[in-house]
């Protein structure tokens, strides 16, 4: 069955950067997409952005452009995103979620991880 | 970006009553919307997508509808695990984008 496992939750201090995972499994991790999506505390959703691990492309949304960085590694089916200049701004939960291939790509989210929590403070 | 509008924002029923959330979208998203419920100590759960196709594995009850850019998600017969938070989502163009939410309670 399709399982994302986040990592844990992550304290970091202003200005600095965070790298939060998501490990696929139980699909073809090459072949679907892999978003990103913030929560703030007590607010709804927003799409950071997608990467397709086959190849390497990403796509952001505007917002989120020079804030998150989106990597994967093929060999351990894991799906990275990094956060640099953070500010409390950016205290949220974190959810990576898959999007796949039908007849071409759909852009719904199908299977979703349990969220990251990054609390920026110092 | 498509403005999703989501209402109500707090919704309170009984298990066995049936409720409607709606999303109106600020343009033309043709039928590519999506509606997800979000529970404490849960993944996210895809309920609805292309407006009104039932996800696999979805009880039947869950229902969606579209009226030009207006949404409806209809639960039919509440059950206990059906309170939560629902969100809608555009997937028609980027960026992707939400509504603000629909918290369902138990009355």
């Amino acid at each position: 069955q399709v399982q994302l496992q986040q990592s844990g939750t992550e304290l970091v201090k202003p200005a600095s950067s965070v790298k939060i995972s998501c490990k696929a499994s139980g699909y073809i991790f090459t072949s679907n997409y892999m978003h990103w999506i913030r929560q703030q505390p007590g607010n709804g959703l927003e799409w950071i952005g997608w990467i397709y691990p086959g190849n390497g492309n990403t796509k952001y949304n505007q917002k989120f452009d020079g804030k998150a960085t989106l990597t994967a590694v093929k060999s351990s089916s894991t799906a990275y995103m990094q956060l640099s200049s953070l500010t409390s701004e950016d205290s949220a939960v974190y959810f990576c979620a898959r999007s796949g291939v039908y007849y071409g790509p759909y852009w719904y989210f199908d299977f979703w991880g349990p969220g990251t929590m990054v609390t920026v403070s110092s | 970006d498509v403005q999703m509008t989501q209402s109500p924002f707090n919704l309170a029923a009984s298990p066995g009553e049936s409720v409607s959330i709606n999303c109106k979208a600020s343009k033309s998203i043709s039928k590519y919307l999506a509606w997800y419920q979000q529970k404490p100590g849960k993944a996210n759960k895809l309920l609805i997508y292309d407006g009104s196709t039932l996800q696999s594995g979805i009880p039947s009850r869950f229902s969606g509808s579209r009226s030009g850019t207006d949404f409806t998600l209809t639960i039919r017969s509440l059950e206990p695990e059906d309170f939560g938070l629902y969100y809608c989502q555009q997937h028609n163009e980027y960026p992707f984008t939400f509504g603000s939410g629909t918290k369902l309670e138990i009355k």
